[in-house]
């Protein structure tokens, strides 16, 4: 089955440790997007990237680091630097770069602090 | 900035009632509208997604209908189900390359 994957379902970080989050995709699609939810809030874009070995930040990229190495992996790195990490985390791709086409979400990491 | 609001964020029908979510936004200037349903602790699954040169789309009970000049779009839910309950989320893409902006959705509850 085609789809996103991400791992871990659950996650908790402990103070000063950085934290990675697992987003596979066995759909060849082009873009890849992380984002973050958090209570009663809509989504808010952390990085994004349209093509390996290139990516962005978003509007809340702060404390956060991503890779693209292979065209289906986008593992996003939750640093110490980011003091509020409590979150929902989604990853999502897209078959093409320019938008046009909707984007497909993951089923999400749900990281705490210990 | 582009942004997006859902009202009301949450709300409850009985089952067999339509369903009218709401989403506006604040610059008519998108590429596209999707429509999002996200079930409690998961990720966001596509429903519809319009482009700014359409008026509506539609898939079995969904229609969905997007009008620019007014910052406006609504997806109808016919015949609602208690399977429909969920958060409903919109998001306006504002970019060429295809940044969205998401309102923080409406949660429904459909009673049997």
């Amino acid at each position: 089955d085609g789809g996103i994957t991400q791992s871990p379902k659950y996650l908790f970080r402990k103070e000063g440790q950085n934290v990675t989050l697992s987003c596979e995709q066995n759909l060849n699609h082009d873009a890849m997007y992380w984002y973050r939810q958090d209570p009663g809030q809509g989504l808010r874009l952390i990085y994004y990237s349209q093509i390996v070995n290139d990516f962005q930040k978003g509007d809340i990229a702060e404390g956060y680091s991503v890779s693209r190495e292979k065209k289906e992996s986008f593992p996003l790195t939750v640093t110490s630097a980011q003091k509020n990490p409590t979150a929902f985390y989604l990853c999502a791709s897209s078959i093409d770069r320019t938008g046009r086409q909707p984007q497909h979400f993951g089923d999400g990491t749900r990281l705490s602090i210990l | 900035k582009q942004e997006v609001t859902q009202i009301p964020a949450a709300l409850s029908v009985p089952e067999g009632e339509n369903l009218v979510l709401n989403c506006s936004f604040t610059d008519s200037a998108i590429y596209n509208l999707q429509w999002f349903r996200q079930d409690p602790g998961k990720g966001l699954t596509s429903l519809l997604l319009i482009q700014s040169s359409q008026r509506e789309q539609t898939s079995g009970r969904l229609n969905a209908s997007l009008d620019k000049s007014s910052g406006r779009s609504t997806l109808y839910i016919a015949a609602s189900q208690p399977g429909d309950s969920a958060t409903y989320l919109c998001a306006a893409r504002t970019d060429s390359w295809g940044k969205l902006q998401f309102g923080a959705g409406t949660q429904v509850v459909v009673t049997p």
